[in-house]
């Protein structure tokens, strides 16, 4: 079981760009099986998958933001970050990551981080 | 409009037993054994309560059940608890070009 913690800003302004970092403990990034992925849940409403980034370097996007994601991780502090250009209202949302097993489900999340996009 | 349709809202008295369907098609649940579910209640992270359709992970008791018939999987809930009342999400692998994952829209469950 690994832990997982979101950290990043509470408010950006509109047509920012969002950095998010996802800070594991309990297994490298570089382990075989290690799989995090960003989750967002915009408030009173579904979960939406954003992004995955693999022990092996294999990164994942969903299509339909793909052009505003980026993905990366930092082995030296076992952190996983998420950009996310271009912010809108519309993107106001709690950002989870969460490791990936290998039926594709969600193992271990964290505790969420809100992201509230205003002017 | 999430691609997984989950019904709104199911209800049960202590004691019961309650079903929530996930329905999706042949490009994710129809075809991949790779359906979970995961339990939210209000202000917390999701809590994975069903993996690869059926499989309960350690710790999850054995009232919560899966299954899955052609395009649709179901999350059953056994004995039905006061503490049993949460948001509860599908999942699944998608072939689906426009992303790898999707969720359900959710289902809220009221223990009356």
């Amino acid at each position: 079981q690994v832990t997982l913690k979101e950290s990043g800003p509470a408010l950006v302004r509109p047509t920012q760009t969002l950095t998010l970092t996802c800070t594991v403990s309990g297994s490298s990034l570089t382990s075989f099986g290690v799989r995090v992925n960003w989750i967002r849940q915009p408030p009173g409403r579904a979960l939406e998958w954003l992004a995955r980034i693999d022990w092996d370097d294999l990164i994942l996007y969903s299509t339909s933001l793909m052009t505003r994601l980026t993905i990366s991780k930092d082995t030296s502090k076992n952190q996983v970050v998420l950009t996310m250009t271009n912010m809108d209202p519309v993107d106001t949302a709690t950002y989870y990551c969460a490791q990936m097993g290998r039926g594709w489900q969600f193992d271990d999340w964290g505790q969420g981080t809100l992201v509230t996009v205003s002017s | 409009q999430s691609a997984l349709t989950q019904p709104p809202s199911v209800s049960g008295s202590p004691g019961q037993s309650v079903t929530i369907s996930c329905t999706g098609t042949s490009g994710d649940v129809g075809n991949y054994d790779r359906v979970s579910w995961y339990r939210q209640s209000p202000g917390t992270a999701p809590k994975l309560i069903i993996y690869e359709v059926s499989n309960r992970p350690s710790g999850v008791p054995d009232r919560f059940s899966g299954s899955k018939s052609g395009n649709t999987a179901a999350l059953t809930i056994s004995g039905l608890q006061a503490e049993d009342e949460a948001d509860y999400y599908c999942s699944s692998y998608s072939s689906s070009s426009a992303t790898y994952v999707m969720f359900g829209g959710g289902t809220k469950l009221t223990v009356l």
